[in-house]
């Protein structure tokens, strides 16, 4: 059974440019939840897609938004980058409320 | 809003010896979940173990136990005979529950565990 899968594993940005994250869950997993990890700010929670849905979102600026399609893989784009947005992206599935989490290895992202 | 506080940074313990990491949060919720998770060098977050509030009995993985006391709203995780691979970072984290709506993980700030040979 695939894990959840995202892509890329390491990405370099300038300052100002956008960027598209990527992640496909496990099989049959219908939400899909993206945190963003920092040394400063630790673990913080940014969004929750399910059934293509947004269900809830973290305290996070509008640069900062997502969407799932009907396969359930999610993107996740950030417009404007910020030298501050360096950090891993970490993307996780669950099947259904009430589920635990499965987490992808992430997205590091760094802004230069 | 739900905090969750991991008040040790680093711990460190021999091979084969036992090791207490700490964990308190806070909330108003009567009922929810806690999390232990790993996060080995490679960078994906492995669930441990996981408690819900409503369970007395403290879980219990293999070499991975619990102690979870709901009053003093203390979640610590206790591993024995520590093995080499046990080394990375252990967050704990709190979920509310479905009838409670937001479902995020909320996450303590972590402690890095060194296993000495």
């Amino acid at each position: 059974k695939a894990g959840v899968t995202q892509t890329p594993r390491y990405l370099i940005k300038t300052r100002g440019q956008q960027v598209t994250l990527s992640c496909s869950p496990i099989s049959g997993h219908r939400s899909v939840s993206w945190y963003q990890q920092t040394p400063g700010q630790g673990l913080q929670f940014l969004f929750e897609y399910f059934s293509e849905t947004q269900r809830n979102k973290g305290n996070f600026p509008g640069r900062f938004s997502g969407r799932q399609f009907s396969n359930s893989r999610s993107e996740m784009n950030v417009s404007t980058l910020e030298l501050g947005d360096s950090a891993l992206y970490l993307c996780a599935s669950r099947r259904d409320r009430g589920d635990g989490y499965t987490f992808g290895s992430g997205t590091r992202l760094t802004v230069v | 809003a739900q905090t969750v506080t991991q008040s040790q940074p680093e711990m460190s313990v021999q091979e084969a010896e036992t090791v207490t990491l700490s964990c308190t949060y806070d909330t108003s919720e009567s009922d929810y979940y806690l999390f232990w998770y790993k996060q080995p060098p490679s960078r994906q977050m492995i669930l441990v173990i996981r408690q819900e509030a409503y369970k007395q009995q403290n879980a219990t993985e293999n070499r991975f136990s619990v102690n979870f006391q709901k009053a003093a709203k203390s979640f610590s995780l206790k591993i024995s005979d520590s093995q080499l691979g046990d080394a990375a970072m252990y967050f704990c984290a709190y979920r509310s529950t479905p009838n409670f709506g937001n479902e995020k993980l909320t996450f303590g700030t972590g402690t890095r565990l060194t296993i000495i040979p």
